[in-house]
Parts: structure tokens; sequence; C-alpha cells
């Protein structure tokens, strides 16, 4: 069975600070991983995708990966109060045909942003 | 930007009765998707479709679903017999290309309530 975990939160940080979120996988053999944003009642909302080992910066987002570790984790620097919002980390996985699978869901993280 | 649109944004039914969920997915995109989240719980996916056909389906996807492409632009998720516990939002998405780097983008879901 693939998982995902995450820490449920909350998770509350002051304005302007950085908030981290982590993220493991079950999965050895994902290639694929996002970072989306849910706000209370809305749909998923793509954040940031990672595919390689190391670090991504999108703006104010930083994506890292460690592969070897299986861990996945979004930074938010500078945080706002309207990044309060619960961030999902999902898994692509790959189907057997070798092309785009569904994707795996954490919990996700309630992040509270204090102004 | 483009997006996915899912109606009607909120379904009442009554349990037993037949429910159709409509999703206009990205107009290039090759691979739609459904995916549900109960109340307070992870999004799972159901769902995936390709070249016409059920490309992978979950243990959730039993047979009172079913899914459709009845035109060039429609993709729509059945539920022959709706119980209690299908009460969920549903969630389309769609990707570009049969390549599992390609992110899946969400529409805006339809909040499906079984009475």
């Amino acid at each position: 069975q693939k998982e995902v975990e995450q820490n449920s939160g909350p998770l509350s940080v002051p304005e302007g600070a950085i908030a981290s979120l982590n993220c493991t996988y079950s999965d050895r053999g994902s290639q694929s991983f996002f970072w989306y944003r849910q706000y209370s009642g809305k749909s998923p909302e793509l954040i940031m995708s990672i595919y390689s080992n190391g670090d991504k910066e999108d703006g104010r987002f930083t994506a890292q990966l460690n592969k070897a570790s299986q861990y996945v984790s979004l930074l938010i620097r500078d945080s706002q109060p309207s990044d309060s919002a619960t961030y999902l980390c999902a898994v692509g996985s790959m189907n057997y045909g070798g092309s785009q699978g569904n994707l795996i869901f954490g919990k996700g993280t309630k992040l509270s942003v204090k102004p | 930007e483009p997006e996915v649109t899912q109606t009607p944004s909120h379904q009442v039914t009554q349990m037993g009765q037949e429910v159709i969920l409509r999703c206009v997915p990205i107009s290039n995109h090759l691979y739609f998707y459904w995916y549900r989240q109960i109340l307070g719980q992870k999004v799972e996916f159901l769902v995936s479709f390709y070249n016409n056909e059920i490309s992978e389906k979950s243990e959730i996807f039993d047979d009172q679903f079913s899914v459709e492409r009845p035109d060039g632009s429609n993709f729509t998720l059945k539920i022959r017999s709706t119980k209690l516990e299908d009460s969920a939002m549903y969630f389309c998405a769609s990707s570009a290309w049969a390549d599992s780097n390609q992110p899946q983008h969400f529409g805006d879901g339809t909040r499906l309530s079984i009475l």
C-alpha cells in the first residue's frame, strides 16, 4: 500500500516567518512530487512540482526533494495571512504502462499564519 | 488561464438514486481523473481515463461507478445507486500528456450530498 505521510498540524507561524512543511512517501520508485494548497471547502490548487533531488524555487516557495530519504518539503518564505490553508503533498504513481498514474495524497498540513 | 470546470457545484440526491457529475477538462489535455474527498479526510483517487478508456481505477471505483467521455469536451462520472457514504466532494482533474511528470489541474469540485 503506497502511503504519503504529513503532520496534520496545525502549524502556526507569525506573519513574515518561514513556514516549513514536510512529507514522506513509501514508494521508492516514485518519480513526481507535487504540493497543492487547499483552502477550506475549495479544490486543490497546484503550487509546486519537483522531480529531481535538490531544491526548486518559485517566488516565495521552495520545494526540496530527497529521494534517498523519501522526503519532500515545502518552504514558504515571508509567510502571509493569505497563505493560511491546508497544504497537500501528492506523489505521482506510475501505472504499469509507465505513463501518468494517479496521485497519492497525504492528509495535508494545516498552516495558520498569524498577523 | 485555462481551467477545469465542473457542474453542478452542489448536488443533493436521495439514497438509491443515480447521479451524474460533469467535467470539462482543459481543452488540450489528454488524461482525465476523478478524485473524491470525504469531509475531513484525504483526497482519494477514483479513476483515470485516457484514449477513451479507463487507464487505472482504485478499489473505491466499484460497479456502481462509471465514467464516460460522451463528446469531445465532457467527461462524466456516474454513480448508479447512491449510498450515504458517497457523500463527498468529487474533483475532476486533467493533465496535458501521458507522462508521469505532468501536473494534474483540478476543477472546483462538486459537493455531493446523499440524503
